[in-house]
């Protein structure tokens, strides 16, 4: 299996602009996690799905972030307008099953917002 | 709510030294304990795990002990190397709200010096 794939890699934006992060899950996993990890606030839970369906977004810092799960295959985090303080590494995280113990890690996106 | 504490890094250790990186939490019920690990670069793995009270988790080496009484997970490794340097996250998942939510500590980094 391929693990999880995000994509890009890199990106960087100039402020204002709008951002979007893909994610695809582990095929057969139906948990999704968006993290954001920064130096100053480490590693914070953005929003979790569950069978595509948005179960815990508390984490999402403002309504310039939106989250979608089109279908069990993909997801995506959109940042929209961006702002440099939102420059951070975003991961994507899938897990078998709701009670499942392990998740999963994508490499992250490095998003850097000028 | 839920909560982990670890203790601050860096950790900076010679090869063939011992190492401990504490972690306590703050949890009701009875929370599935975790150590991830993130190498540079890369995103979080899952290290070792224990479920319940007494359980030892044990990989690559590591190993730590499931106590209740203490609330505590504390990791340990009886000679570490250089390929060990990496960010140890510890981590709890338990139930909130109908789900079983993950909550990570801040991470500590871990430097192995030859």
């Amino acid at each position: 299996d391929a693990g999880v794939i995000q994509s890009p890699r890199h990106e960087v934006t100039e402020m204002g602009q709008e951002v979007t992060l893909r994610c695809k899950p582990i095929s057969g996993h139906n948990s999704l996690f968006w993290y954001r990890q920064t130096m100053m606030r480490g590693l914070e839970l953005l929003i979790y799905f569950n069978n595509n369906v948005p179960i815990d977004d508390s984490g999402m810092p403002e309504d310039r972030f939106s989250a979608k799960m089109p279908n069990a295959s993909f997801s995506t985090l959109k940042i929209q307008p961006s702002e440099p303080r939102d420059s951070a590494v975003y991961f994507c995280a899938s897990r078998e099953r709701e009670r499942g113990d392990e998740q999963f890690f994508g490499p992250g996106t490095r998003l850097t917002v000028l | 709510g839920d909560s982990v504490t670890q203790m601050e890094g860096p950790v900076t250790l010679s090869e063939e030294a011992f190492l401990t990186i504490n972690c306590t939490y703050t949890a009701t019920g009875y929370p599935s304990l975790f150590w991830y690990v993130q190498y540079p670069g890369e995103g979080l793995q899952l290290l070792l795990k224990a479920t319940k009270a007494d359980d030892k988790g044990s990989n690559k080496g590591f190993e730590a002990t499931y106590r209740k009484e203490t609330t505590s997970f504390h990791l340990e490794k009886g000679s570490v190397q250089v390929s060990d340097s990496a960010v140890y996250f510890c981590a709890l998942k338990a139930n909130s709200g109908g789900y079983q939510k993950v909550t990570f500590g801040t991470g500590t980094k871990l430097q192995v010096i030859p």
